[in-house]
């Protein structure tokens, strides 16, 4: 069975443009998570999808990050405008859903993005 | 203050050791409690997971969770240089939304 892939595996933009970031969850996994480690911190959470439906967002940091799962399958995270500070790497997790609230979550191996 | 605590090491150790990996925590809500591995520029990877207190073990790795001290621990068995990883605790509430500490770097010398 295919693991979590993302892509790219490592972007590099300038101050001010745009780039989507691409998740595919297991299949059959309805939840999908994005997290972020920027540079010297913890991994952090930035939102969750059961499906297509955006469950907790609550870590996205600004208005500049959108997130969608269209057709519950994969997941695109766009940044526009990029800046400095969003360099970093970005997780895609997924996990089954469970009715007992245990979770295991699989991760990608992340999208490296550096922003200049 | 942080909400999960754990040393970013680097914790040098000969092969054959026994590894003792620690996070504590401040938030009593949290209820289940995980290890990564993270080799590097790969994704973490789940080595361990428990719910409330107690030791679970899975060959050479045992997880323990003291939820009265608000303290995690992963124990390594006769290490290996293939354990050098950085090891991630991660917690949460509810199975969701996960809380990771800074990750301990362990470098395992043959």
């Amino acid at each position: 069975e295919a693991g979590v892939t993302q892509f790219p595996s490592h972007s590099v933009i300038e101050k001010g443009q745009t780039v989507t970031l691409r998740c595919d969850p297991i299949s059959g996994h309805d939840n999908l998570y994005w997290y972020r480690r920027v540079m010297g911190k913890e991994i952090k959470f930035l939102l969750h999808f059961v499906k297509e439906s955006k469950q907790d967002e609550s870590g996205m940091p600004n208005n500049r990050f959108l997130a969608e799962r269209t057709g519950g399958t994969y997941s695109t995270l766009k940044v526009q405008p990029a800046e400095l500070e969003d360099s970093g790497v970005y997780f895609c997790a997924s996990s089954p859903r469970l009715a007992d609230n245990s979770d295991t979550q699989y991760f990608g191996p992340g999208t490296r993005l550096t922003v200049l | 203050q942080k909400e999960v605590e754990q040393d970013p090491g680097p914790l040098s150790v000969p092969e054959g050791a026994i590894v003792s990996l620690n996070c504590t925590y401040s938030n009593s809500a949290f209820q289940y409690f995980m290890w990564y591995r993270q080799y590097s520029r790969k994704g973490p990877e789940l080595l361990m997971y428990t719910y409330s207190s107690g030791n679970k073990e899975d060959g050479r790795f045992t997880a323990q969770v003291d939820k009265s001290s608000k303290y995690i621990s992963l124990f390594i068995r006769d290490s290996q240089p293939s354990d050098s990883a950085t090891y991630l605790c991660a917690m949460t509430p509810y199975g969701n939304k996960l809380v990771f500490g800074a990750g301990t770097i362990l470098r395992v010398k043959s």
